[in-house]
This record gives structure tokens, C-alpha cells and sequence, in this order.
């Protein structure tokens, strides 16, 4: 049970450039989560998927594109990369909770993002 | 500004001492939650206190909710230097969570 994982640890792009970050779940869970991080903040919701084929919106979503083709995979794409993006970006998965609200989240161990 | 947020930013301790931070919110909630983040990897998460209770423990942990208040703490007793971490509310609103800008706590043995 590997839980949330993450692919790849590390990227450094130029200005311009695409590429898709990847996050996979082997708990079965129907939410997944895209967030970033940047020094000594929290995380900021970037998108969120409630099920398969499903996508919203978060606090900051504009510069990337998500899709959820497969319950467990949950992928964020950045188009034409900005140093603004540069940041830590966690994945997270859970499941719903009983009587309402989101349970626990599981998170990825994060890619770390270096836009020049 | 961003919903669940925590006070102090900051907390440095001696080893054996109790932690407490406190967390605000301005919005109703289903639930919150707080999760723990050492440095460099991804956050955990610690315990959850649904709407309908007031405290809730899980070992060395202890939160409290006071909704008519909108905030919520958690405490750690007889801290360790390996709690040293960031430490971060998340207030629930259906699917969503909202996380604050966290709490760094160190724990000097």
C-alpha cells in the first residue's frame, strides 16, 4: 500500500516550457487535490477532483489544467510555465466522511518546481 | 485572507514543556482538522473534531473547538525535540479544506 505518490520529485523548467505532474492513489479514495506551497505559507488549493471525470476550480487555479481520466490518478498540467510557479506542489487524496465535510487527507511527498 | 488561521506564526520551547496554538476561522465548518509538517515532505495529519464536539484527544494531543468563538487549539504535552514541526489548521467546507499559514514549532531538548 503505497498511499499518495507523486512523480517527479524534482523539475526545473525555463519560462514557456509544459509539463504534467502526476499524482497516483491506492486507496480507492473519490477526492483528490492539487495544492501548492510557498515559503512559510500554508497550502493553497489549486484544483480539486470529487470523482472520476470530475474537475473544480480552487483558491489558485489560473496557469494550470488538471484532469481526472482514473479514479486513482489525478494529474495537474502546467501549459506554458511562469516563475510565479515555482513552489512545492502536493497532491492529496480522501474519502468522504459520513454526516458531511471531507476526512482526513493523505498527502503525496510533494515536487518541488523551479520556474527560471 | 485565507480561512484557519493560526497563532503564534511562531513557538520555540524546552523539551518537557507543553505547546499550545490556536487557530481562528470565520465561516461555518463541518469539521477541522490539523495536520503536522516537518520540514521538506508532505503534512500529516494529526486529528479531526467534527462541528458537534468540543475536545477531543489523541495521546499527547489535545484539541479543543469553540464554535461560537470560531477557534479551535491544539495542545502537546511533555513536548519532544521531534515535534519540532509546522503545524497547521484546516478548516472542512464539504469537499474542500482551507488551510492556514501554520505554526512553527520548535522544541529545543
Amino acid at each position: 500500500n503505497a498511499g499518495v505518490t507523486q512523480t517527479p520529485k524534482f523539475r526545473v523548467l525555463k519560462t514557456g516550457q509544459s509539463m504534467t505532474l502526476l499524482c497516483a492513489q491506492d486507496m480507492n479514495h473519490e477526492y483528490m487535490y492539487w495544492y501548492r506551497q510557498d515559503p512559510g505559507m500554508g497550502l493553497r488549493l489549486i484544483h480539486y477532483s470529487v470523482g472520476e471525470g470530475t474537475t473544480a476550480k480552487g483558491e489558485v487555479p489560473d496557469g494550470y489544467n488538471v484532469s481526472r481520466l482514473k479514479k486513482q490518478n489525478f494529474l495537474l498540467g502546467l501549459e506554458s510555465a511562469a516563475p510565479s510557479q515555482t513552489s512545492v506542489y502536493f497532491c492529496a487524496s480522501s474519502s468522504r466522511l459520513a454526516g458531511g465535510g471531507n476526512n482526513e487527507q493523505f498527502f503525496g511527498p510533494g515536487t518541488r518546481l523551479t520556474v527560471l | 485572507s485565507q480561512q484557519g488561521e493560526e497563532d503564534p506564526q511562531a513557538l520555540s520551547i524546552q523539551e518537557g514543556e507543553n505547546a499550545t496554538m490556536n487557530c481562528s476561522y470565520k465561516t461555518s465548518i463541518n469539521n477541522l482538522q490539523w495536520y503536522r509538517q516537518n520540514s521538506g515532505r508532505g503534512l500529516v495529519h494529526l486529528i479531526l473534531i467534527r462541528s458537534n464536539e468540543r475536545e477531543k484527544h489523541s495521546g499527547r494531543l489535545r484539541v479543543t473547538l469553540d464554535t461560537s468563538k470560531k477557534s479551535s487549539s491544539l495542545l502537546i504535552t511533555a513536548s519532544r525535540a521531534a515535534d519540532t514541526a509546522s503545524y497547521f489548521c484546516a478548516k472542512t467546507s464539504g469537499s474542500r479544506l482551507t488551510f492556514g499559514e501554520g505554526t512553527q514549532l520548535t522544541v529545543n531538548p
